[in-house]
């Protein structure tokens, strides 16, 4: 099962910031935290990772509370090619990634 | 281009039958993966292989069978005893993890098999 929690589905405006929250009330202290996305009938992408700082590339920022239990990704100026279902995993080393059900963002003109 | 090919992008097949898909890469990858995704639905893990000629069971390997004689190719065969066997298949590849935090997947487009 998966061991994060995350919206089925949100909106957000084109140019906005889009923040997606994502439970994971019982991560351990190794575990990391992923982020990719997936844009309809496609693989998954990579976006990005964490551990405990707050992370940014090139695609998105990664938010983690002090606790660890939430993180939140943030896409800064969404656009009509972020929409996408965005999935949220933990991973430690030597275990496997465990996809959920994933947030279905639709970025709206 | 290094990336990962899987194909074809669609599979028709009579129920019954057993069909294997394809996936290679060449990005020079220690583990591949597949996963079979199904509508409105996240990815669960099929089998993976950390290294040549090693492979393990993942959530749902039933039905299913693999092979890893090569390190850029890990075909998934779909056998007549996977009783639902229409889905969108997936296959992935990460490099060897250091401690922590490599465990970027690549994933290839999918290959949509249809079994009436």
């Amino acid at each position: 099962d998966a061991k994060t929690t995350q919206p089925p589905s949100m909106d957000c405006a084109e140019g906005r910031a889009a923040n997606l929250p994502c439970n994971h009330s019982t991560i351990s202290g190794n575990e990391y935290v992923y982020w990719y996305r997936q844009i309809h009938s496609q693989g998954p992408q990579y976006i990005i990772h964490g551990l405990k700082n707050n992370e940014t590339n090139e695609m998105a920022s990664l938010i983690i509370t002090e606790d660890r239990k939430s993180s939140t990704l943030i896409l800064p100026h969404a656009t009509l090619r972020d929409t996408a279902v965005y999935y949220c995993l933990l991973y430690n080393q030597g275990g496997k990634l465990i996809f959920g059900q994933g947030t279905e963002l639709s970025v709206k003109p | 281009d290094g990336g990962i090919t899987q194909s074809p992008k669609y599979l028709f097949r009579k129920e019954g039958q057993n069909v294997t898909l394809s996936c290679e890469q060449n990005l020079n990858h220690d583990a591949m993966y597949w996963y079979r995704q199904d509508p409105g639905q996240g990815l669960r893990l099929i089998y993976y292989s950390q290294i040549v000629n090693d492979f393990q069971k993942g959530d749902i390997a039933e039905g299913y069978s693999v092979s890893r004689e090569k390190k850029e190719s890990f075909p998934l065969t779909v056998t007549s005893a996977q009783k639902n066997p229409t889905a969108f298949y997936l296959c992935a590849s990460r490099p060897h993890g250091k401690q922590g935090s490599s465990y970027e997947q690549y994933f290839g487009p999918g290959t949509r098999l249809t079994v009436t």
